[in-house]
């Protein structure tokens, strides 16, 4: 089965410092990667979609400045929370679809908390 | 715009009872794609089932079952003889193309106890 990998799985940073996870799809190229957002208690809401060699895509509200999506390749994506604040803390959960496959994956996420 | 449904926010049964989750979606595509996704503690999402808006067939899996029905815009989902294992946040979910961007529910909180 296709499989896509997140690293960090958690990571706790100060307030203003920026954090970079990695999304990668290991045994697939992927055409497309989706990031989305989950608060506790509450449901994902897809904060962009990235096509690799191009600019990703954001949906209204998420400020492209602070959150910096890279997909430099077909099988890694990689997502900058730049200046973070506690409001960021949040599970971020990737989701790679697979041209082959034509369907998405997800990665296991990554747990954001900001002092 | 597509929307998706749950109205039951938490669930809490006794094991072995069976459990119906619903799930209602709206959308103006012809063509589209359901699924139900598992979200245990540890966060990870398991893909349960996709299905596409022409198979209105109703699908069995072991303990779980789906019921599509498109003249409701439902696509419920029951567990039977419900487990402790089976307690976790379980999303509805709906996307224009299976490899789109999925417009998720809030999420029903299923908690089986012994």
């Amino acid at each position: 089965g296709a499989v896509v990998s997140q690293h960090p799985s958690w990571v706790i940073c100060k307030s203003g410092t920026s954090v970079k996870i990695e999304c990668r799809s290991l045994d697939f190229q992927a055409t497309t990667m989706f990031w989305y957002r989950q608060f506790p208690k509450q449901s994902l809401m897809l904060m962009a979609t990235s096509n690799e060699g191009s600019k990703a895509t954001y949906e209204q509200g998420v400020e492209k400045d602070k959150f910096l999506i890279n997909h430099a390749s077909l099988t890694l994506s990689t997502l900058t929370v730049t200046s973070a604040h506690p409001e960021d803390s949040s599970f971020y959960i990737c989701s790679a679809r697979a041209r082959r496959f034509d369907e998405q994956f997800f990665g296991p996420g990554t747990r954001l908390t900001v002092l | 715009a597509q929307k998706v449904t749950q109205a039951q926010t938490e669930i809490s049964v006794v094991e072995k009872e069976d459990v119906t989750l619903d799930c209602v979606y709206e959308t103006r595509d012809t063509t589209y794609y359901l699924f139900w996704y598992k979200q245990p503690p540890s966060g990870e999402l398991v893909f349960l089932i996709r299905r596409n808006s022409f198979d209105e067939q109703n699908e069995i899996s072991g303990r779980y079952s789906w019921n599509f029905q498109k003249s409701t815009s439902s696509f419920n989902f029951t567990i039977t003889a419900s487990q402790v294992v089976d307690s976790a946040v379980y999303f509805c979910a709906l996307s224009s193309n299976s490899g789109y961007a999925l417009n998720f529910g809030k999420g029903t909180s299923l908690l089986v106890t012994p």
